[in-house]
């Protein structure tokens, strides 16, 4: 069965720090999609990223890095040079065939940045 | 105006109360979703409609009721709700592009059940 792991609980770094967040998937499909969200405290869920499972490439948008690694099973997303308005829960999610492509989502990381 | 919109944001209601949460996308999306959020688990998804038809039923309760009456609008009807169905209620909607859906989520409606 597909399964979404985010073992970081709450992480809290000092503003201007790299912080990583990690997330291992399962599924059996060949053909799946991953996903990143960010959930600040106002509660609404911010999509942040696709990638399907034929794009291994890494991918930078400004201050934010993904590292998509099919032979560790990883999705892993990194935020460079910190900020306060980065703190918030960030969940990572995967979409298969099994799934008949409705999300499976990991139990969130809470992400602390202070000042 | 925001892209998906819900109300009420807060909601406190009794055990024999009948409420019901209001969802409206203006995204021109054909999907559209209920997920209910509880502190220390996982998004569970409730319940989904493509072009106005249901197409998923994750085991919801019967005091959870949906209704879908257009492609953006989405309403959850609640009855003889239990404590343990407090917890936060998000609305999401997407435009099915059979890619691994890009949901688009509005903020929430944090209900309260005494």
């Amino acid at each position: 069965a597909q399964k979404v792991t985010q073992a970081q609980t709450e992480i809290s770094v000092v503003e201007k720090e790299d912080v990583t967040l990690d997330c291992v998937y399962e599924t059996r499909d060949t053909t799946y999609y991953l996903f990143w969200y960010k959930q600040p405290p106002s509660g609404e869920l911010v999509f942040l990223i696709r990638r399907n499972s034929f794009d291994e490439q890494n991918e930078i948008s400004g201050r934010y890095s993904w590292n998509f690694q099919k032979s560790t099973s990883s999705f892993n997303f990194t935020i460079t040079a910190s900020q306060v308005v980065d703190s918030a829960v960030y969940f990572c999610a995967l979409s298969d065939m099994d799934s008949n492509y409705q999300l499976i989502w990991g139990a969130g990381t809470k992400l602390i940045i202070k000042p | 105006e925001t892209g998906v919109t819900q109300t009420p944001r807060h909601l406190v209601m009794g055990m024999t109360n009948k409420k019901s949460l209001k969802c409206e996308q203006h995204l021109g999306h054909n999907a559209m979703y209920w997920y209910k959020q509880s502190a220390k688990k996982p998004l569970e998804l409730m319940f989904v409609y493509n072009f106005k038809e249901q197409t998923e039923n994750n085991s919801v309760p019967s005091r959870f009721s949906p209704e879908c009456p257009n492609s953006s609008h989405l309403f959850l009807h609640l009855h003889t709700l239990q404590p343990e169905d407090s917890a936060l209620y998000l609305c999401a909607s997407s435009p099915l592009d059979r890619e691994g859906e890009k949901l688009f989520f509005g903020s929430g409606t944090q209900l309260s059940v005494l």
